[in-house]
């Protein structure tokens, strides 16, 4: 069974860019998450996403959105980047809103 | 106060000892607790969850659960070099939310 995928593994990007993070879950999961893993620093909850619409979100900007499309997968945006967005975006999906979550491999997100 | 809290570390243990990882919470309607293992540069992985008070076995892990006392455990019993990693308490109301502790490192020397 193909385990949570997410792309690209690098991003580099700039301040003011904006960038999107993809994550499909693993089959037959309906609910995904965002984390934001800072060097150094613990994981923090971005959004939760289940069957198609936002749940949840943690204590972040606007800035930073998503949306999950109809076969689950999901997208994560961040406008106007910022130096302190520099950090690993996991992604994690869930059979349903109250299974434990597996994690993706990660995108690494870097801003110069 | 942070809503999960674990020792840093690092935690140095022989190999074939027990590790015992702590990790306190503060919301007292959390309902699940889950330990993760996260390698240097990898993702987290789910190693173990539990959601009664007690203990709950899987292998050479057990994890144990005292919502009175607000606290979560893990040990590893016949611990080896290959455990060593960063392993994360994570702790939720309805597994939708869940709030991660920092993470303890753990380092099993042959």
């Amino acid at each position: 069974e193909a385990g949570v995928t997410q792309s690209p593994t690098h991003l580099i990007k700039t301040r003011g860019q904006q960038a999107t993070l993809r994550c499909s879950p693993i089959s037959g999961h309906t609910s995904v998450y965002w984390y934001q893993q800072a060097l150094g620093l613990g994981l923090q909850f971005l959004l939760w996403y289940d069957e198609g619409e936002e749940r949840n979100r943690g204590n972040f900007p606007p800035r930073f959105s998503g949306r999950q499309f109809p076969n689950y997968s999901s997208e994560l945006n961040v406008n106007a980047l910022e130096l302190e967005d520099s950090a690993l975006y996991l992604c994690a999906s869930s059979l349903s809103r109250n299974q434990p979550q597996h994690f993706g491999d990660g995108t690494r997100l870097s801003i110069l | 106060q942070k809503e999960v809290e674990q020792n840093s570390g690092p935690l140095s243990v022989p190999e074939g000892a027990i590790a015992s990882l702590n990790c306190t919470y503060s919301d007292r309607g959390s309902q699940s607790f889950f330990w993760y293992r996260q390698y240097s540069g990898k993702s987290p992985e789910l190693i173990m969850f539990i959601y009664s008070n007690g203990d709950k076995e899987d292998g050479r892990f057990t994890a144990q659960l005292n919502k009175a006392s607000q606290y979560v455990s893990l040990l590893i019993r016949d611990s080896q070099p290959s455990d060593s990693a960063t392993y994360l308490c994570a702790v939720s109301r309805n597994n939708n939310d869940m709030r991660f502790g920092a993470g303890t490192r753990l380092t099993v020397k042959p």
